[in-house]
């Protein structure tokens, strides 16, 4: 079946790395997304892997795909106060319907 | 201005009542959706369409049903509204290539009493 699980919590002290993990169980998976949601907002897309990829790296973050184990990873260097949110995984599957799959998000909580 | 737009921002009403959510899209997009989001459950998948001709049933379509007016409208009714329908409701649209990213509406509040 398809699910993909996260942590629904993390605290990280400013300035740390914030690392977020997620796993997912279809093997057929294409893209492999983290989402974002600051309070009152909707989605939006932070970073995409496609699935022949082991890592992607876009300023503070770092995306790390282990498609062995189906774990991804998203590291938010030097964290500061912005990066307050839910973080959604998700994987796109590809047949006919193309369908994205969202974890239940990881709400991200700064450290003074 | 924002390309996924939704109506009303929130709303509050009372059970039996018939609802109606409203997105707009200016991205052109042929593919629509319709999520809910709970606290603790993440999105769930309502409705989906990918063009105006072609309607597909999500993970939870129980007690909704959806009309695609035109390529850019997507609307979501609750015949019959009950308070277990209380929960965030967001659109999103695709496109057709590369990374198939959706692009959300900044979400509706819908509380039902």
């Amino acid at each position: 079946g398809e699910d993909v699980e996260q942590s629904l919590f993390l605290s990280v002290r400013e300035g740390d790395s914030s690392v977020i993990n997620c796993t997912y169980t279809d093997s057929s998976s294409t893209y492999l997304y983290w989402y974002k949601q600051e309070p009152g907002a909707g989605l939006q897309l932070l970073t995409y892997i496609f699935s022949n990829m082991d890592m992607k790296q876009d300023q503070r973050l770092t995306v790390l795909l282990n498609k062995k184990d189906k774990h991804l990873s998203l590291r938010i260097a030097d964290t500061q106060t912005g990066d307050s949110a839910i973080y959604f995984c998700a994987e796109s599957i590809l047949d006919r319907d193309d369908k994205i799959i969202f974890g239940k998000g990881t709400r991200l909580h700064i450290l003074p | 201005d924002a390309d996924v737009t939704q109506t009303p921002r929130n709303r509050i009403t009372k059970t039996g009542k018939r609802i109606m959510l409203e997105c707009s899209q200016t991205k052109g997009h042929d593919r629509m959706y319709w999520y809910r989001q709970d606290p603790g459950l993440g999105l769930r998948l309502i409705y989906y369409s990918f063009d105006v001709k072609d309607i597909n049933k999500g993970e939870i379509s129980d007690g909704y049903s959806v009309s695609r007016q035109a390529q850019a409208k997507f609307s979501l009714s609750l015949e019959s509204a009950i308070p277990n329908q209380t929960a965030l409701y967001f659109c999103a649209t695709s496109g057709r290539q590369g990374s198939n990213e959706q692009f959300f509406g900044p979400g509706t509040r819908l509380t039902v009493l």
